[in-house]
């Protein structure tokens, strides 16, 4: 069974542009969680998706959103990028929802450079 | 002050040694878990607990819901151990993943 997919693995922008990351979990899994991890904040709660839906959203401003499609896989996006969205972008996904009792398995990651 | 508080920071060890990792949290929580993170970033789920005691191997995760408390064993450790682990809570009211900061632990042969 093929594991949480994240691409592209790297990214370069320069400042004021938008990214798009992408996210295709488990097969069977219908939740996708978005983390930010950064060496000064750790990581951080961004959003999770369940059966296309958001469900739960962390305290990140409007320039992150996202979205789920009908074969659960996930795309985020940042617009107008700064210096300090430079981070390490994780996915996870899990067969419920968190708070469900499930365990959620993770992706290598975006490391995501704003230059 | 860290709504998930984790002991130690930084963990050296020989190998062959016991280690334990400490986790306290100030939340109502649904669930605990456990991550393992390698250099180059990906991250292994090493066990979700909402009570009791948990073993997988060398590793061993125990939960005290009344302390608000859980540690993370390793017995007979290995330089392979060697990585940063992740304590991280369910909140039960939001249901939204909380970090602690993490532990670097690295095992010498």
């Amino acid at each position: 069974k093929a594991g949480v997919t994240q691409t592209p693995r790297y990214l370069i922008k320069t400042r004021g542009q938008q990214v798009t990351l992408s996210c295709s979990p488990i097969s069977g899994h219908r939740s996708v969680s978005w983390y930010q991890q950064t060496p000064g904040q750790g990581l951080q709660f961004l959003f999770e998706y369940f059966s296309e839906t958001q469900r739960n959203k962390g305290n990140f401003p409007g320039r992150f959103s996202g979205r789920q499609f009908s074969n659960s896989r996930s795309e985020m996006n940042v617009s107008t990028l700064e210096l300090g969205d430079s981070a390490l972008y994780l996915c996870a996904s899990s067969f419920h929802p968190t708070g469900g009792n499930t365990e959620a398995f993770f992706g290598q990651g975006t490391r995501l450079t704003v230059v | 002050k860290n709504e998930v508080e984790q002991s130690p920071q930084n963990l050296t060890a020989q190998e062959g040694e016991f280690i334990t990792i400490n986790c306290s949290y100030s939340v109502g929580i649904s669930a605990l878990h456990w991550l393992q993170q390698h250099p180059g970033g990906g991250i292994v789920s090493l066990f979700m607990l909402s009570s009791g005691k948990k073993k997988h191997g060398r590793l061993i995760a125990t939960i005290n819901i009344q302390e608000k408390h859980s540690s993370l064993h390793i017995t007979a450790s290995h330089p392979r151990d060697s990585a940063v682990y992740i304590c991280a809570v369910e909140r039960g009211d939001t249901d939204k993943l909380i970090f602690g900061t993490g532990t670097r632990l690295q095992v010498f042969p």
